[in-house]
Protein backbone atom coordinates (compact mmCIF):
# COMPACT_ATOMS: atom_id res chain seq x y z
CA UNK A 1 0.00 0.00 0.00
CA UNK A 2 1.96 3.13 -1.00
CA UNK A 3 -0.71 5.59 0.84
CA UNK A 4 -2.60 7.30 -1.76
CA UNK A 5 -5.82 7.02 -2.01
CA UNK A 6 -8.20 7.41 -4.89
CA UNK A 7 -12.03 7.21 -5.19
CA UNK A 8 -13.87 5.74 -6.53
CA UNK A 9 -12.06 2.77 -8.02
CA UNK A 10 -14.35 1.83 -10.74
CA UNK A 11 -16.53 4.34 -12.60
CA UNK A 12 -19.13 3.79 -15.53
CA UNK A 13 -20.60 6.77 -17.42
CA UNK A 14 -22.21 7.61 -20.90
CA UNK A 15 -20.79 9.81 -23.27
CA UNK A 16 -21.32 14.17 -22.85
CA UNK A 17 -21.26 13.23 -18.76
CA UNK A 18 -19.00 15.05 -16.46
CA UNK A 19 -17.65 12.79 -13.56
CA UNK A 20 -14.92 13.79 -10.93
CA UNK A 21 -12.31 11.70 -9.68
CA UNK A 22 -10.71 12.38 -5.86
CA UNK A 23 -6.95 11.40 -4.77
CA UNK A 24 -5.41 12.28 -1.43
CA UNK A 25 -1.80 12.15 -1.29
CA UNK A 26 0.68 10.58 1.20
CA UNK A 27 1.15 12.07 4.23
CA UNK A 28 3.50 14.92 4.01
CA UNK A 29 3.31 14.84 0.26
CA UNK A 30 2.70 18.37 -1.55
CA UNK A 31 2.67 16.84 -5.10
CA UNK A 32 -0.10 15.50 -6.53
CA UNK A 33 0.25 14.21 -10.46
CA UNK A 34 -2.71 12.85 -12.53
CA UNK A 35 -1.88 10.35 -15.48
CA UNK A 36 -3.66 8.17 -17.64
CA UNK A 37 -3.47 5.01 -18.78
CA UNK A 38 -4.86 3.46 -22.16
CA UNK A 39 -4.19 0.56 -24.26
CA UNK A 40 -3.27 3.03 -27.39
CA UNK A 41 -1.24 5.74 -25.31
CA UNK A 42 0.22 3.93 -22.62
CA UNK A 43 0.77 6.20 -19.76
CA UNK A 44 0.58 9.72 -20.45
CA UNK A 45 1.19 12.44 -17.22
CA UNK A 46 -1.76 14.79 -17.78
CA UNK A 47 -0.92 17.48 -14.94
CA UNK A 48 0.57 18.43 -11.67
CA UNK A 49 0.38 20.43 -8.34
CA UNK A 50 2.41 21.46 -5.97
CA UNK A 51 1.11 22.42 -2.42
CA UNK A 52 -2.25 23.83 -4.47
CA UNK A 53 -0.25 25.24 -7.81
CA UNK A 54 -0.39 24.06 -11.00
CA UNK A 55 2.88 23.20 -11.40
CA UNK A 56 3.34 21.22 -14.97
CA UNK A 57 0.79 20.51 -17.37
CA UNK A 58 0.90 17.05 -19.78
CA UNK A 59 -1.05 15.99 -22.53
CA UNK A 60 -4.55 16.94 -20.72
CA UNK A 61 -7.55 17.49 -22.78
CA UNK A 62 -9.32 20.61 -22.21
CA UNK A 63 -12.23 19.26 -21.18
CA UNK A 64 -10.17 18.32 -18.86
CA UNK A 65 -9.31 20.06 -15.36
CA UNK A 66 -7.97 19.85 -11.76
CA UNK A 67 -7.41 21.36 -8.87
CA UNK A 68 -6.07 20.78 -5.71
CA UNK A 69 -7.61 22.07 -1.96
CA UNK A 70 -6.25 23.28 0.83
CA UNK A 71 -6.25 20.52 2.81
CA UNK A 72 -3.89 18.85 -0.31
CA UNK A 73 -6.64 16.42 -1.91
CA UNK A 74 -6.89 16.50 -5.76
CA UNK A 75 -10.02 16.42 -7.45
CA UNK A 76 -9.78 15.35 -11.68
CA UNK A 77 -12.71 16.43 -13.30
CA UNK A 78 -13.31 15.24 -16.94
CA UNK A 79 -16.16 16.34 -18.65
CA UNK A 80 -18.49 16.07 -21.98
CA UNK A 81 -16.89 12.83 -22.26
CA UNK A 82 -16.21 10.59 -24.71
CA UNK A 83 -15.61 6.93 -25.87
CA UNK A 84 -11.98 8.08 -26.21
CA UNK A 85 -11.93 8.84 -22.57
CA UNK A 86 -12.33 5.36 -21.28
CA UNK A 87 -9.47 4.50 -19.20
CA UNK A 88 -7.18 4.10 -16.25
CA UNK A 89 -6.61 7.49 -14.32
CA UNK A 90 -3.97 7.40 -11.85
CA UNK A 91 -2.91 9.38 -9.65
CA UNK A 92 0.67 9.62 -7.62
CA UNK A 93 1.99 12.04 -5.16
CA UNK A 94 5.88 13.20 -3.94
CA UNK A 95 7.54 14.87 -0.87
CA UNK A 96 8.54 18.24 -2.82
CA UNK A 97 7.67 20.39 -5.89
CA UNK A 98 8.85 17.06 -8.49
CA UNK A 99 11.52 16.45 -10.56
CA UNK A 100 14.77 14.95 -10.79
CA UNK A 101 14.79 14.69 -6.82
CA UNK A 102 11.30 13.04 -6.00
CA UNK A 103 10.10 9.61 -6.17
CA UNK A 104 6.66 9.30 -7.28
CA UNK A 105 4.46 6.95 -5.04
CA UNK A 106 0.89 5.52 -7.15
CA UNK A 107 -2.55 5.52 -5.73
CA UNK A 108 -4.75 2.30 -6.88
CA UNK A 109 -6.15 4.50 -9.69
CA UNK A 110 -9.83 4.51 -10.85
CA UNK A 111 -10.78 2.54 -13.84
CA UNK A 112 -13.06 4.89 -16.12
CA UNK A 113 -16.11 3.54 -18.91
CA UNK A 114 -17.82 5.86 -20.84
CA UNK A 115 -20.52 4.34 -22.83
CA UNK B 1 12.81 14.91 -26.70
CA UNK B 2 12.69 13.48 -23.95
CA UNK B 3 11.69 9.41 -24.77
CA UNK B 4 11.81 5.72 -23.11
CA UNK B 5 11.95 2.51 -25.73
CA UNK B 6 10.81 -0.81 -24.00
CA UNK B 7 11.26 -2.96 -26.63
CA UNK B 8 9.89 -6.11 -25.53
CA UNK B 9 6.53 -5.93 -25.52
CA UNK B 10 6.20 -9.63 -23.90
CA UNK B 11 8.35 -11.94 -22.15
CA UNK B 12 7.82 -15.42 -21.05
CA UNK B 13 9.89 -18.07 -19.08
CA UNK B 14 9.49 -20.54 -17.01
CA UNK B 15 9.32 -20.25 -13.14
CA UNK B 16 13.34 -19.96 -12.32
CA UNK B 17 14.97 -18.73 -15.06
CA UNK B 18 16.74 -15.49 -15.05
CA UNK B 19 14.86 -12.83 -17.23
CA UNK B 20 16.08 -9.55 -17.94
CA UNK B 21 14.07 -6.55 -19.22
CA UNK B 22 15.76 -3.42 -21.40
CA UNK B 23 14.60 0.02 -21.19
CA UNK B 24 16.91 2.40 -23.50
CA UNK B 25 16.01 6.37 -22.43
CA UNK B 26 16.99 9.03 -24.62
CA UNK B 27 17.62 12.31 -22.70
CA UNK B 28 19.68 15.77 -23.58
CA UNK B 29 19.64 16.49 -19.47
CA UNK B 30 22.41 15.54 -17.66
CA UNK B 31 20.44 15.65 -14.06
CA UNK B 32 17.73 12.98 -14.79
CA UNK B 33 16.43 10.17 -12.57
CA UNK B 34 15.38 6.74 -13.81
CA UNK B 35 12.72 4.59 -12.13
CA UNK B 36 10.93 1.04 -12.60
CA UNK B 37 7.41 0.29 -11.22
CA UNK B 38 5.77 -2.84 -11.23
CA UNK B 39 1.99 -3.33 -12.31
CA UNK B 40 0.54 -6.32 -11.36
CA UNK B 41 -2.88 -7.82 -12.62
CA UNK B 42 -4.40 -6.22 -9.86
CA UNK B 43 -3.59 -3.02 -11.78
CA UNK B 44 -1.46 0.02 -9.12
CA UNK B 45 1.49 0.72 -9.65
CA UNK B 46 4.24 0.03 -7.77
CA UNK B 47 7.61 1.49 -7.63
CA UNK B 48 10.99 -0.35 -7.15
CA UNK B 49 13.61 1.74 -7.87
CA UNK B 50 15.04 5.00 -8.52
CA UNK B 51 18.69 5.92 -9.65
CA UNK B 52 20.38 9.13 -10.29
CA UNK B 53 22.50 9.95 -13.46
CA UNK B 54 25.57 10.41 -11.64
CA UNK B 55 25.19 6.74 -9.90
CA UNK B 56 26.10 4.24 -12.50
CA UNK B 57 27.04 1.47 -9.42
CA UNK B 58 24.88 -1.59 -10.09
CA UNK B 59 22.04 -2.38 -7.64
CA UNK B 60 20.48 -5.43 -6.04
CA UNK B 61 17.72 -5.92 -3.81
CA UNK B 62 16.91 -9.92 -3.45
CA UNK B 63 16.47 -11.65 -6.53
CA UNK B 64 16.07 -7.89 -8.27
CA UNK B 65 18.95 -6.16 -9.42
CA UNK B 66 19.63 -2.86 -12.36
CA UNK B 67 22.40 -2.08 -14.23
CA UNK B 68 22.50 1.42 -15.29
CA UNK B 69 24.75 1.93 -18.33
CA UNK B 70 25.16 5.62 -18.93
CA UNK B 71 27.61 5.07 -22.61
CA UNK B 72 24.68 3.62 -23.62
CA UNK B 73 21.71 4.98 -22.22
CA UNK B 74 20.38 1.93 -20.86
CA UNK B 75 18.84 0.83 -17.41
CA UNK B 76 17.96 -2.73 -17.34
CA UNK B 77 16.27 -4.94 -14.65
CA UNK B 78 17.20 -8.42 -13.81
CA UNK B 79 15.14 -10.46 -11.92
CA UNK B 80 16.62 -14.03 -11.03
CA UNK B 81 15.42 -17.36 -10.19
CA UNK B 82 11.58 -15.64 -11.08
CA UNK B 83 8.41 -17.19 -9.63
CA UNK B 84 5.06 -16.71 -10.77
CA UNK B 85 4.48 -13.54 -8.33
CA UNK B 86 6.84 -11.69 -10.55
CA UNK B 87 4.44 -11.61 -13.47
CA UNK B 88 3.31 -8.10 -13.92
CA UNK B 89 3.73 -5.37 -16.32
CA UNK B 90 7.23 -3.41 -15.85
CA UNK B 91 7.58 0.08 -17.01
CA UNK B 92 10.57 1.63 -16.78
CA UNK B 93 10.48 5.67 -16.63
CA UNK B 94 12.48 8.81 -16.74
CA UNK B 95 11.97 12.20 -15.07
CA UNK B 96 12.60 15.48 -16.29
CA UNK B 97 14.48 18.10 -14.14
CA UNK B 98 11.78 20.33 -11.74
CA UNK B 99 13.49 23.51 -13.46
CA UNK B 100 11.93 22.47 -16.75
CA UNK B 101 9.01 20.74 -16.70
CA UNK B 102 8.03 19.87 -12.91
CA UNK B 103 7.84 16.69 -11.70
CA UNK B 104 6.85 15.02 -15.12
CA UNK B 105 7.71 11.27 -15.52
CA UNK B 106 7.96 9.72 -18.96
CA UNK B 107 7.37 5.73 -19.36
CA UNK B 108 7.71 3.49 -22.06
CA UNK B 109 5.23 1.39 -23.19
CA UNK B 110 5.80 -1.39 -20.83
CA UNK B 111 7.46 -4.99 -20.98
CA UNK B 112 4.63 -7.18 -19.95
CA UNK B 113 6.33 -10.46 -18.12
CA UNK B 114 4.65 -13.96 -17.63
CA UNK B 115 6.30 -16.67 -15.45
CA UNK B 116 4.61 -19.82 -15.76
CA UNK B 117 4.93 -22.63 -13.11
Amino acid sequence: DSGVTQTPKHLITATGQRVTLRCSPRSGDLSVYWYQQSLDQGLQFLIQYYNGEERAKGNILERFSAQQFPDLHSELNLSSLELGDSALYFCASSVRSGGATDTQYFGPGTRLTVL
Amino acid sequence: AQKVTQAQTEISVVEKEDVTLDCVYETRDTTYYLFWYKQPPSGELVFLIRRNSFDEQNEISGRYSWNFQKSTSSFNFTITASQVVDSAVYFCALSEPVYNQGGKLIFGQGTELSVKP
